[in-house]
Parts: C-alpha cells; structure tokens; sequence
C-alpha cells in the first residue's frame, strides 16, 4: 500500500485558471506538509499542519490554500496559476512529538504542475 | 538557508563504497542531522539520522565527527541504483517541525 500518496501526478492547466492537488497518508501521522520543488531542483517548504491545525505558512503566495478535512488529507489548491507556479509539488507527512528527533518525513511521489 | 554544505556532485564505482560528507559548522547542541535522498525526481527518501553517535541501519552509516561540526554518509556497497541527489540536512530544533534543504550531492553509481 502506498503511504503518503498524491493526485494527479501530472497537471496541464492554462494560466489562470484554479486547480487543485490532493495529498493523503495512510501511516497514521498527524503532520502533512507541503513543498515545491522548482526547475533548479531546490526543494523548500511551503506548508504544514499538525492534527488540521497550519503550523508552517513560509512565504507563499495567498493564490495557495491548503486545506486539511482529517488528519490523513491535505490539500493544496492553488488559484489564478501563474507560470512561474510550473514546479513538482510534494506532499509529506510525519509523526511529530515522538522521540526527540524521529519524526522521519514520508514523502509522495509528487505532482508535476506545468502552466502554460 | 541550508546550515549544511555538501560537495555537488561525486562519483563512486559500483560495489565500492561511497562516502558523502557533509559540513555543519554551526550546529547546535540538540539538533539531528538528518540524510534523505531523492532518486530521478522521486519524492526524497528518508536513510538515516544521528545526533552525535554514530548510526548505522540497513541503508546506510552515518559517522559524526566528535565536535559534530560535520559528517559522513557511507553507502558500504554502492549500486547503480544508489544514483540520487542525497540531502544532509541539520533540523531545527524550535517545535517549527521545518526541513530547509540544501542543492545536496549528486552522487552517480558507475558500472
């Protein structure tokens, strides 16, 4: 079974036009994040919560809403896409509050957005 | 930004082990080091983590130095599908349960 998966893997939109990014886990973890891997290939934070609360909001467009209904779901919905949008974005998740330094992050497999 | 430098790029002949280091100068008491690596633009993948002694798991060896001022990733028998970016990664301790990774190390496996 997949852990942390995503849909859709890939996304082709015009841009904007408002799409969303559906992310769930299955390992029981109460913190899902969000992070944009760009064409240089670096990899930053965009989002987190923890038990459906935002812990992590880092400087991201107000175009980016992510949405979390239960603990197992976190959802990124982006509005008016622009094409510097045009990234792969990963979901994650993890157990925090565990033993100090143990919360391993579980990646999905991404969702490459390309805006034309 | 990162608080770890990483060389960019490194090869290694298949079999052989590979040694990646890592440079965390400004680590503090009670932070991880942490390594992830990502295949061909798959999501990253979790190898191993350590505070100050040294950590081994069925991936990897993670050597600290003892003023933990830098690190070593071993791969002991490294194989062509260990080809990946690997990310050495110092977390912060403050409860903001943020990752910040650096360009990483290309490592390429070599037939």
């Amino acid at each position: 079974d997949t852990a942390v998966s995503q849909t859709p893997k890939y996304l082709v939109t015009q841009m904007g036009n408002d799409k969303s990014i559906k992310c769930e886990q299955n390992l029981g973890h109460d913190t899902m994040y969000w992070y944009k891997q760009d064409s240089k290939k670096f990899l930053k934070i965009m989002f987190s919560y923890n038990n459906k609360e935002l812990i992590i909001n880092e400087t991201v467009p107000n175009r980016f809403s992510p949405k979390s209904p239960d603990k197992a779901h976190l959802n990124l919905h982006i509005n008016s896409l622009e094409l510097g949008d045009s990234a792969v974005y990963f979901c994650a998740s993890s157990q925090e509050g565990s033993a100090l330094g143990t919360d391993t992050q579980y990646f999905g497999p991404g969702t490459r957005l390309t805006v034309l | 930004d990162a608080k770890t430098t990483q060389p960019t790029s490194m090869d290694c002949a298949e079999g052989r082990a590979a040694n990646l280091p890592c440079n965390h100068s400004t680590i503090s008491g009670n932070e991880y080091v942490y390594w992830y690596r990502q295949i061909h633009s798959q999501g990253p993948q979790y190898i191993i983590h350590g505070l100050k002694n040294n950590e081994t798991n069925e991936m990897a060896s993670l050597i600290i130095t003892e003023d933990r001022k830098s690190s070593t990733l071993i791969l002991p028998h490294a194989t062509l599908r260990d080809t990946a970016v690997y990310y050495c990664i110092v977390r912060p301790y403050s409860g903001t349960y943020k990752y910040i990774f650096g360009t990483g190390t290309r490592l390429k496996v070599l037939a």
